[in-house]
């Protein structure tokens, strides 16, 4: 069974500055997407930025990027310039194409300090 | 707005109770799934459906009880309510190339007593 996994539960950044939330994923399938959402208090789920793993680039939204390592099996978020607004939860998501089971990593809690 | 509409928002049962959580969607979205939230486990599948009269069972099925009619509409029920139940419900559906991920219901915030 495919797992992921966030091994920091908490986290915490200073305004402004970068952080790197970490994820890990295991599964023996070649063809998969991988997803960093974000649930602020509003319990809101947002997608935050998606990486598909054929692809070898990077992805990037705005202040948010991916370093995605495909053989490590690894998938971190980087957040530049931090802001109060990112202070939220953040799961890390796995997605086999076409199979209606996207698995859930435990979450990291960013904390923005002013 | 284009999305997927969860109901209801808050909910308190007696043990025992049953109960229907309503999904529905209007983006004709194959894919629809229910997961639960619960504190330092993220997100666990319950139930999903690749399409209308198709439904199978994820990581935490027992107690739950799923159907899908139709294409917009995926209802999450719980057979006869337990204190373990207690948690946090989404609905979620997505295309079935799945490239942008799920859209996610508000969630419905279940407490058991």
């Amino acid at each position: 069974a495919q797992t992921v996994t966030q091994s920091q539960p908490e986290m915490s950044v200073q305004e402004a500055e970068t952080v790197t939330l970490s994820c890990t994923y295991d599964t023996s399938e070649s063809d998969y997407y991988l997803f960093w959402y974000k649930q602020p208090p509003s319990r809101q789920m947002i997608l935050v930025i998606r990486q598909e793993a054929y692809k070898q680039q990077n992805a990037t939204e705005n202040r948010f990027s991916v370093n995605f390592q495909k053989a490590a099996k690894s998938f971190s978020l980087k957040i530049s310039d931090s802001q109060l607004g990112d202070a939220a939860m953040y799961f890390c998501a796995y997605w086999v194409y076409n199979n209606n089971d996207m698995r859930f990593g435990a979450g990291t809690r960013l904390t923005v300090k002013p | 707005n284009a999305g997927v509409t969860q109901t209801p928002k808050f909910q308190v049962l007696k043990t025992g109770q049953s109960m229907t959580l309503q999904c529905a969607q209007d983006m004709n979205h194959e894919y629809m799934s229910w997961y639960r939230q619960d504190p330092g486990m993220g997100l666990r599948l319950i139930h999903y459906s690749v399409g209308a009269g198709i439904t199978d069972q994820g990581e935490v099925p027992n107690g739950y009880n799923v159907s899908r009619s139709t294409t917009e509409d995926f209802p999450l029920r719980l057979l006869s309510a337990a204190p373990s139940q207690t948690s946090v419900y989404f609905c979620a559906s997505t295309n079935r190339e799945g490239l942008y991920g799920y859209t996610f219901g508000s969630g419905t915030r279940l407490t058991v007593v």
